[in-house]
C-alpha cells in the first residue's frame, strides 16, 4: 500500500521564522510529488516535482525532491501569519491511471 | 470561473438516512474527483472520472456509496444508508491537465455528519 508521511504533524513559530516541512514516502510507480496548502476550506495547489535536485521556488516558498531517499522537504522563509495553514504534500503514482495519496499534512502556526 | 461549486455545505442527518452530495466542476475540465477527509484518515480518494465515465473507484468504501457523473457539469455521492463512521469533510476536485502540473481545484467540501 502506498505511504505518504510528513512532519512535524504540527508546529508554531513567530513572524520572520523560517520553517522546514517534511514530507517521505513509499509508492510503486513513482510520476510525481504535490504541495498544497489548506486554509480553512479547500486545498489548494502550490508545486508539483517530478525530478530530484530541481528546486521550485514561488516567493518565500521553495520545495526540493530527493527521488533517491524519498522524500521532499517544504521550506518557508520570512513567515507570516498568512502562511498559517495545513500544508499537504501527496504522491501521485500508477500507470495510466491516476492514484494521488496525501498524507495527514502538517499544522503550521505563525504568531505575530 | 465561479469554480468547483458543491452542495450542501453542511448536511446533518440520522443514522440509516440517505444523503446526496452534489458537485459542478469547473468548466472544461475533464477529470473529477470525489474525496473524504477526516481527522484520522486524512484525505482519502474515494472515486475519480475521466470525461463523465468511472475510472477508478477502488477507494469508495463499501456499496453503501456510489457516484454518478450524467454529464460534464455534474456529479453526485451518494451514501445509503448512511452511518455515524461516515461523518467527514467530502470534497470535490476537478482538473485538466493533472498529469502535467498535478494541479487539482478543489470544492469547499460538504461537511456531512451523522448521529
Amino acid at each position: 500500500e502506498d505511504k505518504v508521511v510528513q512532519s512535524p504533524l504540527s508546529l508554531v513559530v513567530h513572524e520572520g521564522d523560517t520553517v522546514t516541512l517534511n514530507c517521505s514516502y513509499e509508492v510503486t510507480n513513482f510520476r510525481s510529488l504535490l504541495w498544497y496548502k489548506q486554509e480553512k476550506k479547500a486545498p489548494t495547489f502550490l508545486f508539483m516535482l517530478t525530478s530530484s535536485g530541481i528546486e521550485k521556488k514561488s516567493g518565500r516558498l521553495s520545495s526540493i525532491l530527493d527521488k533517491k531517499e524519498l522524500f521532499s522537504i517544504l521550506n518557508i522563509t520570512a513567515t507570516q501569519t498568512g502562511d498559517s495553514a495545513v500544508y499537504l504534500c501527496a504522491v501521485n503514482s500508477g500507470g495510466s491511471n491516476y492514484k494521488l495519496t496525501f498524507g495527514k499534512g502538517t499544522l503550521l502556526t505563525v504568531n505575530p | 470561473d465561479a469554480g468547483v461549486i458543491q452542495s450542501p455545505r453542511h448536511e446533518v442527518t440520522e443514522m440509516g438516512q440517505e444523503v446526496t452530495l452534489r458537485c459542478k466542476p469547473i468548466s472544461g475540465h475533464d477529470y473529477l474527483f470525489w474525496y473524504r477527509q477526516t481527522m484520522m484518515r486524512g484525505l482519502e480518494l474515494l472515486i475519480y472520472f475521466n470525461n463523465n465515465v468511472p475510472i477508478d473507484d477502488s477507494g469508495m468504501p463499501e456499496d453503501r456509496f456510489s457516484a454518478k457523473m450524467p454529464n460534464a457539469s455534474f456529479s453526485t455521492l451518494k451514501i445509503q444508508p448512511s452511518e455515524p463512521r461516515d461523518s467527514a469533510v467530502y470534497f470535490c476536485a476537478s482538473s485538466w491537465d493533472y498529469l502535467d502540473t498535478g494541479e487539482l481545484f478543489f470544492g469547499e467540501g460538504s461537511r456531512l455528519t451523522v448521529l
